[in-house]
């Protein structure tokens, strides 16, 4: 299957811990990554393969797995992580990626 | 610090052919895959297909029959074409950076991206 499912919405306390979730079957063969989307903004990566941050990604940002299972755990959510989160991996082919339909995280 | 720069025409008329290209600043061109992803005015992100420095392509499967990739090593260079538009088409178009990791793991991430080009057709 190419498909990878994302939770529509999240909410999340300030300062609260949140988990945002990717399934697909690909994501037993690839990991996945996490884009971050602000409204009007291209996308940036903000975790790819295990758990590995770019530079200038804040450490509370960070990623794990469960079988065909991604998460994106945000600890002490901050007011300017509420943004559009997309996971993002290749097919199990390998030939195309694809990209999850993408989680809105609000920050309340 | 590796940037990406696009362009192309943004209003295009039903049955036309779309055409984006996207320049790369400051970095090897080289092991790297090179992509466009579109995104509908509030939807979700769409990858459209990647291109190698050698040339090979992978494209969309729903999308294969109108996209085209193509690119020009010399001038470090990419390049989208899309025939037939409709206004289903009508999204910002984005260029982006792969990178594929495939040794004892696997993973692919795209770390750089252009800062778009909005395609409205009408």
């Amino acid at each position: 299957s190419s498909e990878m499912t994302q939770d529509p919405a999240v909410s999340v306390a300030l300062g609260q811990t949140v988990r945002i979730t990717c399934q697909g079957d690909s994501l037993r063969t690839y990991y996945t990554c996490w884009y971050q989307q602000k409204p009007g903004q291209a996308p940036i990566l903000v975790i790819y393969g295990k758990n590995n941050r770019p530079s200038g990604i804040p450490d509370r940002f960070s990623g794990s797995y469960s079988g065909n299972t991604a998460s994106l755990t945000i600890t002490g959510a901050q007011a300017e992580d509420e943004a559009d989160y997309y996971c993002n991996s290749r097919d199990s082919s390998g030939n195309h990626v694809v990209f999850g339909g993408g989680t809105k995280l609000t920050v309340l | 610090q590796v940037q990406l720069q696009q362009w192309g025409a943004g209003l295009l008329k039903p049955s036309e052919t779309l055409s984006l290209t996207c320049a790369v600043y400051g970095e090897s061109f080289n092991t790297y895959y090179w992509n466009w992803i579109r995104q509908p005015p509030g939807k979700g992100l769409e990858w459209l297909g990647e291109i190698n420095h050698s040339g090979s392509t992978n494209y969309n499967p729903s999308l294969k029959s109108r996209v085209t990739i193509s690119v020009d090593t010399s001038k470090k260079q990419f390049s989208l074409k899309m025939s037939s538009v409709t206004a289903a088409d009508t999204a910002m178009y984005y260029c982006a950076r792969g990178t594929l990791v495939a040794t004892i793991v696997y993973y692919y991430y795209m770390d750089v991206w252009g800062k778009g080009t909005l395609v409205t057709v009408s």
